[in-house]
């Protein structure tokens, strides 16, 4: 069965620092592999997606992911953080539906 | 724009209620889904419905059920709401193929009482 782990429930950054939300994964076959952010009291926003060819993907937002075949990871980053990136992120997998992890928290202090 | 949208936002029921939460999507989308979101335990997949009068069983589907009568139409059912309900409810649609994400709805929350 597929599944992603985000392994940290909180990341704290300081604004202007890099910002990096850990993902891996366990699939079967080649990974549909997508991140999605969540402000308070709203709906999950598509960031971004790795489905194939290029292991670094640019989203939106300014953020990018990483695809890392060998070591099944795919981590969101984002080169200086700003205030307003602070949200619940969640990786996610799919092959006939999508299955999430259990998000991570990132407060970026001003 | 395209858009999943969820009648409401914030919901108070109260227990043994039945419970009826509806999602519209304006995207001639064949999948739809909803989901659960608890703190902690992230989103989990209760009924998901492939094409109309379709559905499909996710992985917490007990206390609840669906309709798909249309293809844009996905409601899902609490058949009498119990507190352990309380919780965010997400709707999502996407296309068949599996390379495509998820389109999400803003959210109920749904409180129990």
């Amino acid at each position: 069965a597929q599944s992603v782990a985000q392994p940290e429930d909180q990341v704290n950054v300081a604004e202007g620092n890099p910002l990096t939300v850990k993902c891996t994964y366990s699939v079967s076959g080649n990974p549909y592999l997508f991140w999605y952010v969540q402000y308070p009291n709203r709906g999950l926003q598509f960031l971004l997606k790795y489905i194939t060819g290029d292991n670094l993907v640019k989203g939106s937002y300014g953020f990018e992911a990483e695809f890392n075949k060998s070591q099944t990871s795919f981590h969101l980053k984002k080169p200086s953080a700003l205030v307003s990136d602070s949200a619940l992120y969640f990786c996610a997998v799919r092959d006939y539906k999508l299955s999430f992890g259990a998000g991570t928290t990132v407060t970026v202090r001003a | 724009d395209v858009k999943v949208t969820q009648s409401s936002r914030y919901l108070v029921k109260r227990t043994g209620e039945k419970v009826f939460l509806e999602c519209v999507q304006d995207m001639d989308h064949e999948n739809m889904f909803w989901y659960r979101q608890d703190p902690g335990l992230g989103l989990r997949l209760i009924y998901f419905s492939y094409d109309v009068k379709m559905k499909e069983k996710g992985d917490i589907p007990e206390g609840y059920s669906v309709s798909r009568e249309k293809k844009e139409r996905f409601s899902l059912i609490l058949e009498s709401a119990s507190t352990n309900q309380t919780s965010m409810y997400l709707c999502a649609s996407s296309p068949r193929e599996a390379n495509y994400g998820y389109t999400f709805g803003s959210g109920t929350r749904l409180t129990v009482v």
